[in-house]
């Protein structure tokens, strides 16, 4: 099992519908989770942190669930802007390992 | 404003020869840089982990006489891939972490082509 999973897409969805994504991950004792914006052919940038109370930040909506392992994103209102590769990161003692990615392309 | 400064951002050589990529830490002293690979649709891989003045830690199967790391200062990373071949096209990215516990910041990437 992979350490990180996620589900690569790509998820096409209409301009200012809500769509969201998912990752699990394999080592119980991880402890922080981050999401990652990456654009084709540039850096990963943060997104956000995620806590186990959730996290919101405007449109996006950050969830970690520890007993089943899985960290969640949700994007209301996508926007064309919004099409990128997003990245879920899983951080441990001294180890960081991200996600293969989901892509998201959101159409006109 | 950018953080981290990585250079260049593309690059194609020919098969046999090296390249060396920056990554320069630009408002802070970084204890810590990481070095990443991300070939096409996969995630990034980390190759090495460098502190500042000692020996690079290499993760398996990657080989530190073909990747040669130097961090030599607080502020400056070098990854060097020597004698390139086609198969080590990717994007090579770095991450810079001021010290334990705080945010890392990547730098801009750079894309190696081996031709």
């Amino acid at each position: 099992r992979k350490e990180v999973e996620q589900d690569p897409g790509p998820f096409n969805v209409p301009e200012g519908a809500t769509v969201a994504f998912n990752c699990t991950y394999s080592n119980s004792a991880s402890q922080s989770f981050f999401w990652y914006r990456q654009d084709c052919r540039k850096e990963p940038k943060l997104l956000m942190s995620v806590y186990s109370s959730g996290n919101e930040d405007g449109r996006f909506t950050a969830q970690l669930n520890r007993a089943s392992q899985y960290i969640s994103l949700l994007i209301r209102d996508s926007k064309l802007s919004d099409s990128a590769t997003y990245l879920c990161v899983v951080e441990g003692y001294q180890k960081v390992t991200f996600g293969i990615g989901t892509k998201l392309q959101v159409i006109p | 404003g950018a953080v981290v400064s990585q250079h260049p951002s593309w690059v194609i050589c020919k098969s046999g020869t090296s390249v060396k990529i920056e990554c320069r830490s630009l408002d802070f002293q970084a204890t810590t840089m990481f070095w990443y690979r991300q070939f096409p649709k996969q995630s990034l891989m980390l190759m090495a982990t460098s502190n500042e003045g000692s020996k690079a830690t290499y993760e398996q199967g990657v080989e530190k006489d073909k990747f040669l790391i130097n961090h030599a200062s607080l502020t400056l990373s070098t990854l060097t891939v020597t004698s390139a071949h086609p198969e080590d096209s990717s994007f090579y990215i770095c991450r810079v972490r001021q010290g334990p516990n705080t945010e890392a910041f990547f730098g801009q990437g750079t894309r190696l082509t081996v031709v």
